[in-house]
């Protein structure tokens, strides 16, 4: 499967602990976005990365979220002392460089993670 | 600021009639509009896009959406609709004059075909 790959696809954690979820994408994708998606609403989003620079954060991201993608290849998202309000399915999209045509504005997104906090 | 209205939350329709789910936005500058679907457990997939060019753009499965500059609107539409079109679809939108790639969605429209 050549697709966008996350890990794990559902974690459930207690209130307080650190949760870390890793993101594959595309192989020939530079550019990798994180989002949140809560029940009946659409994705919200959080980070955007070009290669291993993070260019662009939502406000959405507190303090206690960081992300990283340190060779410009797969990207981590970390929840430090995890809140119920983070309980979400937290999604992962890749894109194509600029310069690749309109293709290029094309999002591809993995099946996502799961959180659930207790 | 940039916002998506999908306004109905869910459109039930027979199958083999047309369908069209609805979609207005609202951003600085040209937009970029795009549909996304969303089956059960599975990640939103890339129906299609408008960046520029024709108004009236196709995309995958027999689905196309026509942009609309003065009513803000970029409906999604299909002549005529299959029980698997039922899934959950999402517009979206990035601003040309963002300066960056923050693609805001709309809250997601449920679509359900009846056999």
């Amino acid at each position: 499967d050549t697709g966008v790959s996350q890990d794990p696809r559902h974690k459930i954690t207690k209130r307080g602990q650190n949760v870390t979820f890793r993101c594959d994408p595309i192989s020939e994708h530079n550019r990798l976005y994180w989002y949140r998606q809560t029940l009946g609403q659409g994705p919200e989003f959080l980070t955007y990365f070009q290669n291993e620079a993070q260019l662009e954060k939502s406000r959405l991201l507190s303090d206690r979220f960081s992300a990283e993608r340190p060779k410009g290849s797969f990207s981590t998202l970390e929840i430090q002392r995890t809140e119920q309000g983070d309980s979400a399915m937290y999604l992962c999209a890749s894109s194509l460089p600029r310069g690749q045509g309109l293709s290029s504005y094309e999002q591809y997104f993995g099946p996502g993670t799961r959180l659930t906090v207790t | 600021a940039q916002s998506v209205a999908q306004p109905e939350d869910q459109v039930n329709v027979a199958e083999g009639n047309p369908l069209t789910v609805k979609c207005t936005y609202s951003v600085s500058g040209n937009p970029y509009l795009f549909w996304y679907v969303q089956y059960p457990n599975r990640g939103l997939q890339f129906l299609l896009k408008y960046i520029t060019g024709d108004n009236l753009v196709k995309g995958s499965y027999g689905f196309e959406a026509e942009f609309n500059k003065s009513q803000t609107s970029f409906h999604l539409k299909k002549p005529s609709a299959l029980v698997s079109d039922s899934a959950l679809y999402f517009c979206a939108v990035r601003g040309e004059n963002t300066g960056g790639f923050k693609t805001i969605f709309g809250a997601g429209t449920r679509l359900f075909v009846k056999a």
